[in-house]
């Protein structure tokens, strides 16, 4: 079946620290990759995507790879800022006779100044 | 442009009660519409999804259902609510797989 697996959480970052947080996927035929972020109180924002494979997609310092040979599609920003605190998953959209949107269980970063 | 609409933000309805969620897209031709749950602390689950109208597909067995009466019009709804009902439900669309899917701000409901 088609599935997004991501780091758990909570991840605890001082500011300026790098980040990664994992995400892998298993799926039937070529999907497209997305992170989104959700803030406190505020439904999901699309933070980057990459719709074929080698594709770099990036936003505000935030980068990732779709990496068909690894199936994975890892968040890295080099420094991170308190305001980047959030939840962020990890998602695929694949044609099941409809296109379908799949997240991953989502990773809590905490920032501290 | 394109915009989303979700009401109520938020909600408390008592254990047994009925419920409906209203999720409406403006500024756009047959989107696919989706509706999610987020329980508290835990990831988003696919709930339904909707390719055009009167076509559901839902993806977990659940006293929830939805329905599609119009193009741009996707509904929540359940008949008696249970505890474990309570989360952050979230309406998005997309156009197709390769762009995004855009959330509403969310629905907080609490069953009492």
């Amino acid at each position: 079946g088609n599935s997004v697996t991501q780091m758990e959480g909570p991840v605890t970052l001082s500011e300026e620290a790098f980040l990664t947080i994992n995400c892998t996927y298993t799926a039937t035929g070529y999907p497209s990759l997305f992170w989104y972020v959700q803030y406190p109180g505020e439904g999901l924002q699309l933070l980057l995507k990459a719709t074929k494979a080698d594709d770099k997609g990036s936003n505000k310092g935030f980068e990732a790879t779709y990496r068909k040979e690894t199936t994975s599609f890892h968040l890295e920003k080099g420094s991170v800022q308190v305001s980047d605190s959030a939840v962020y998953f990890c998602a695929l959209t694949i044609n099941t006779g409809g296109f379908k949107t799949i997240f991953g269980a989502g990773t809590r970063l905490f920032v501290k100044a | 442009s394109q915009t989303i609409h979700q009401w109520p933000a938020t909600l408390v309805q008592p254990v047994g009660s009925p419920l409906s969620l209203e999720c409406t897209v403006e500024g756009t031709s047959n989107p696919n519409l989706y509706w999610y749950r987020q329980a508290a602390g835990r990831g988003l689950q696919l709930l339904f999804y909707s390719v055009g109208i009167g076509q559901i597909s839902s993806e977990v067995p659940q006293n929830l259902s939805a329905s599609r009466p119009q193009d741009r019009q996707f509904i929540l709804s359940s008949k008696k609510l249970l505890l474990s009902d309570s989360g952050f439900y979230l309406c998005a669309w997309s156009v197709t797989h390769n762009t995004e899917a855009f959330f509403g701000q969310g629905t907080r409901l609490t069953v009492v």
